[in-house]
């Protein structure tokens, strides 16, 4: 069975500061794929990034970077310089890599980002 | 254009109505999804469809009634609703049918069954 532990439930930073939001997974599948998704007030959960389970280099996008480490089971989120329009629930998701499971995604609890000025 | 568009975007009916949700993309997305999402916690899969074809039905109750009536839409038949099925019901397209592609979301339906 698949899990995604996202272990912060809230975190409030002021801006500017940098954040890191932790997802540990675990999965049986040698062939895997991580998401980040954000969800605004507004609803809709917006893609940020997928992750192979063979591609363990890290990714940085703007203020957004991203730190994949198998040995760990983790995919950890950092935002730099953090801004009030970050503020959000950030999902971590897990899905398996099969033909017809489509994004059949396994989603942590989220973690609810509030960014301050 | 990356649009999954849901109407309604709130809904209010009573335990004896029959209502309905509908989903659109235009992206030639060959799988589109259901999930629903309770108050602060995450989304749950409800059905997939691949092809215009269900594919994955989640254990869903069968007052959820999916129907899918060509590639760009997608419909959620609702009846005989229950007061704990007020949530927050997202629609989602991905390009592959394959595990591993990212989905696409809409703004989702508040809906309230009172």
């Amino acid at each position: 069975a698949q899990k995604v532990t996202q272990a912060q439930t809230e975190i409030s930073v002021v801006e500017k500061e940098d954040v890191t939001l932790d997802c540990v997974y675990e999965t049986r599948d040698t062939t895997y794929y991580l998401f980040w998704y954000k969800q605004p007030p507004s609803g809709e959960l917006v893609f940020l990034i997928r992750r192979n389970s063979f591609d363990e280099q890290n990714e940085i996008s703007g203020r957004y970077s991203w730190n994949f480490q198998k040995s760990t089971s983790s995919f950890n989120f950092t935002i730099t310089a953090s801004q009030v329009v970050d503020s959000a629930v950030y999902f971590c998701a897990l899905s398996e890599a099969y033909t017809g499971t489509a994004s059949k995604l396994t989603f942590g609890t989220g973690t609810r980002l509030q960014v301050t000025l | 254009d990356t649009e999954v568009t849901q109407t309604p975007k709130h809904l209010v009916m009573g335990m004896t109505n029959k209502k309905s949700l509908k989903c659109e993309q235009h992206m030639g997305h060959r799988a589109m999804y259901w999930y629903k999402q309770k108050a602060k916690k995450p989304p749950e899969l409800m059905f997939v469809y691949s092809y215009e074809k269900l594919s994955i039905n989640e254990s869903v109750p069968s007052r959820f009634s999916p129907e899918c009536p060509n590639s760009s839409l997608l419909n959620l038949h609702l009846h005989a609703l229950q007061p704990e099925d007020s949530a927050l019901y997202l629609c989602a397209s991905s390009q592959e049918v394959t595990g591993g592609t990212e989905a696409f979301f809409g703004q989702g339906t508040r809906l309230t069954v009172v």
